[in-house]
């Protein structure tokens, strides 16, 4: 199993423009979420999702998108980036709710410009 | 709402020395409590997890944490630190959503 992947690893964007966050895990997970890490904050929840076609937010919704089209991919979209989005971003999932541990994926540093 | 509360963002230890990383969360239900480790440019690994069984909880490389309800208190502990154990560390509860709630993180330093 290769676990929970993210691509890409680093991105640089201009303050206006799009681009998705890809998110995919092969342990058939039900449930899938993402957070962004920030200095002295932690990791704060954007979205998540109990299963394909089952989104809902989290703290910091604001300026992204999910949807769940199938259980393996969970996609994060910036509609226009803002540099306040400069951030490292985490994808984790985890099997079912009856499941504690969560697992991450290595994270996308992305930063906008 | 479940929130957790971690005190000092950054301790610094000499190899050898006692580690001890504090958490207090608050919660108004039973608390299921984490401790994630993250290594310079990686990803979050989990060290431990409090689930309402035991108190003491021994986790990973040596780690452990101790759940006391009347301090609402779940710090970290390692009896002998090591250079390896340079790290950010956090403090997370289970949310209602079956989400995590984070702390901000402590970076433990280790010197030679």
């Amino acid at each position: 199993n290769a676990g929970v992947t993210q691509t890409p690893k680093f991105q640089v964007l201009k303050t206006g423009q799009s681009m998705t966050l890809q998110c995919a895990q092969d342990m058939n997970h039900e449930y899938m979420s993402w957070y962004r890490q920030d200095p002295g904050m932690g990791l704060r929840l954007i979205h998540y999702s109990v299963g394909a076609g089952i989104t809902d937010q989290g703290e910091v919704p604001n300026g992204y998108n999910v949807s769940r089209s199938t259980t393996e991919d969970f996609p994060l979209r910036l509609l226009s980036a803002a540099p306040s989005q400069t951030s490292v971003y985490f994808c984790a999932s985890t099997p079912d709710r009856a499941t504690d541990t969560q697992y991450f994926g290595p994270g996308t540093r992305l930063t906008v410009l | 709402a479940q929130s957790v509360t971690q005190l000092g963002s950054h301790v610094s230890v000499s190899e050898g020395a006692l580690v001890l990383l504090r958490c207090n969360y608050s919660s108004s239900v039973p608390p299921y409590l984490f401790w994630y480790v993250q290594y310079p440019n990686q990803g979050l690994q989990l060290l431990l997890k409090y689930t309402s069984a035991a108190t003491l909880v021994k986790g990973i490389n040596g780690f452990e944490a101790e759940f006391k309800k009347s301090e609402t208190s779940f710090h970290l502990t390692k009896p002998s630190a090591h250079m390896r154990d340079a790290a950010e560390y956090f403090c997370a509860v289970k949310n209602a959503g079956n989400m995590l709630t984070f702390g901000g993180g402590t970076r433990l330093m280790v010197k030679p």
